[in-house]
């Protein structure tokens, strides 16, 4: 059973358009949600969070929006720059797991078209 | 600051042969995890330590695979012996013990080809 759940396996915009990328998950004890960022031949690399007590969380480009009631997520970038273009892992952890277990989604592959 | 190191990058082995990977994580952190990330898939976790301490290992398969963290620090996972579904990249990837998001570090991985 797949606890968090990333629906599209890719999404292609057009530079400077908006990018929404979608995540759900079905574990009531998630209390932290994260958003990586993966290139080809790397590791992924951490992007942005939300705690389970907000709805709302921006950085520069980047705003993670949470709707518990749904139990999902959305990781919007505005604009997309072709930069932009990897794979875009959700993870969510469980309330009072030690420091940083986290569950991972398979991951949504951008891609930003100039 | 210097990123969690992994070695090696890539390994081929033949199907029941084994193998070992290394990480070393970054400086002060207390907490290392190893990850399988098979293609085309989300990273799964193998085995979670506390320093030096195992705290979840549930979804190590004991059965091939190893891991120790003698030290505290660098870490050592070693499969013996491989079948060809543990293809997949390792990563490995460490945290502040008291970080209150939870971010991981990851390093670049080690990709294994079992033939």
């Amino acid at each position: 059973d797949q606890q968090v759940k990333q629906n599209s396996p890719s999404l292609s915009v057009q530079e400077g358009r908006i990018s929404i990328l979608n995540c759900d998950y079905t574990n009531s004890m998630f209390d932290y949600f994260l958003w990586y960022k993966k290139y080809p031949a790397e590791g992924p690399t951490f992007l942005i969070s939300i705690s389970s007590i907000k709805d709302k969380n921006e950085d520069g480009r980047f705003t993670v929006f949470l709707n518990k009631s749904a139990k999902h997520l959305s990781l919007h970038i505005v604009p997309s720059q072709p930069g932009d273009s990897a794979v875009y892992f959700c993870a969510a952890r469980e309330l009072g797991t030690n420091a940083g277990k986290s569950t991972f989604g398979d991951g949504t592959t951008l891609t930003v078209k100039p | 600051e210097a990123g969690v190191a992994q070695s090696p990058r890539y390994k081929i082995i033949e199907k029941r042969q084994s193998v070992a990977f290394w990480c070393n994580p970054i400086s002060g952190h207390a907490t290392l995890y190893w990850y399988q990330q098979i293609l085309g898939q989300g990273p799964k976790l193998l085995i979670q330590f506390q320093n030096n301490g195992v705290v979840d290992d549930s979804q190590l398969p004991k059965d091939r695979f190893s891991a120790e963290r003698l030290k505290g620090v660098d870490s050592t996972l070693k499969i013996q012996p491989a079948k060809l579904e543990d293809s997949a990249v390792y990563l490995c990837a460490s945290s502040l013990t008291l970080s209150n998001t939870g971010e991981l570090f990851f390093g670049e991985g080690s990709r294994l080809t079992v033939l």
